[in-house]
């Protein structure tokens, strides 16, 4: 069974600061990565996905992918307080049906 | 736009009552899913259906059934309610297209069992 690990369990910084989130996972054979973000009382909500080693940039987003180190870690520039919230990093494999969730990072942005 | 809707939003049942939560999607997608979500455990699923007629058991099925009688609808079914299915419970569809599984949630249902 699949296992999908995040850390820190809670993170809080300050308005513009950089967001640092990690997530590793225990299978080398998994091939979609996805990072979602779910507010209080929300469903999640897909934020960013990647597939090949290497990084991956969207707006202030960026996630790096280390297929060798089974580690994937989502970098959130300019943080704002609507960013705070949980993420979840999720991970599947080409052709499967399921996909396994990490129990989150919760952010904290404090203006 | 992916839109899945999920009813009630919020419900109380008693011990031993049976349970249905609805989950509807238009967005066309194959496969849908059933989650609960606990502090402490994450998402875990439940059910999940590849498309109509097809159900399959998921990482924690016991006291649960599904039912996929469309593309559109799954239902999650609790015949015999127990206090220890108390949770957030959260629905999901999409499609594996390319080996890409972005999944589309609803607003969850809270469930409360007394």
């Amino acid at each position: 069974q699949e296992k999908v690990q995040q850390s820190p369990e809670s993170l809080i910084v300050p308005e513009g600061a950089m967001s640092s989130l990690n997530c590793t996972f225990s299978n080398s054979a998994s091939q979609s990565i996805w990072w979602y973000q779910q507010h209080p009382g929300k469903g999640p909500e897909a934020l960013i996905s990647i597939f090949s080693n290497g990084n991956k940039k969207e707006g202030r987003l960026t996630v790096y992918l280390n297929r060798a180190s089974l580690h994937v870690s989502l970098h959130i520039r300019d943080s704002q307080p609507s960013d705070s919230a949980v993420y979840l990093c999720a991970v599947s494999r080409t052709n499967a049906y399921k996909v396994i969730f990490g129990k989150g990072t919760h952010l904290h942005v404090l203006p | 736009e992916a839109a899945v809707t999920q009813s009630p939003r919020n419900k109380v049942a008693v011990t031993g009552g049976k349970v249905t939560l609805s989950c509807n999607q238009t967005n066309n997608h194959n496969n849908m899913y059933w989650y609960r979500q606990d502090t402490g455990h994450g998402l875990r699923l439940i059910h999940y259906s590849y498309g109509a007629g097809s159900t399959e058991k998921g990482d924690i099925p016991d006291g649960y059934k599904a039912s996929r009688p469309s593309q559109e609808n799954f239902s999650l079914i609790l015949e015999l309610a127990t206090p220890s299915q108390t949770s957030v419970y959260f629905c999901a569809s999409g499609d594996a297209a390319g080996g890409a599984h972005e999944q589309y949630f609803g607003p969850g249902t809270r469930l409360t069992v007394l």
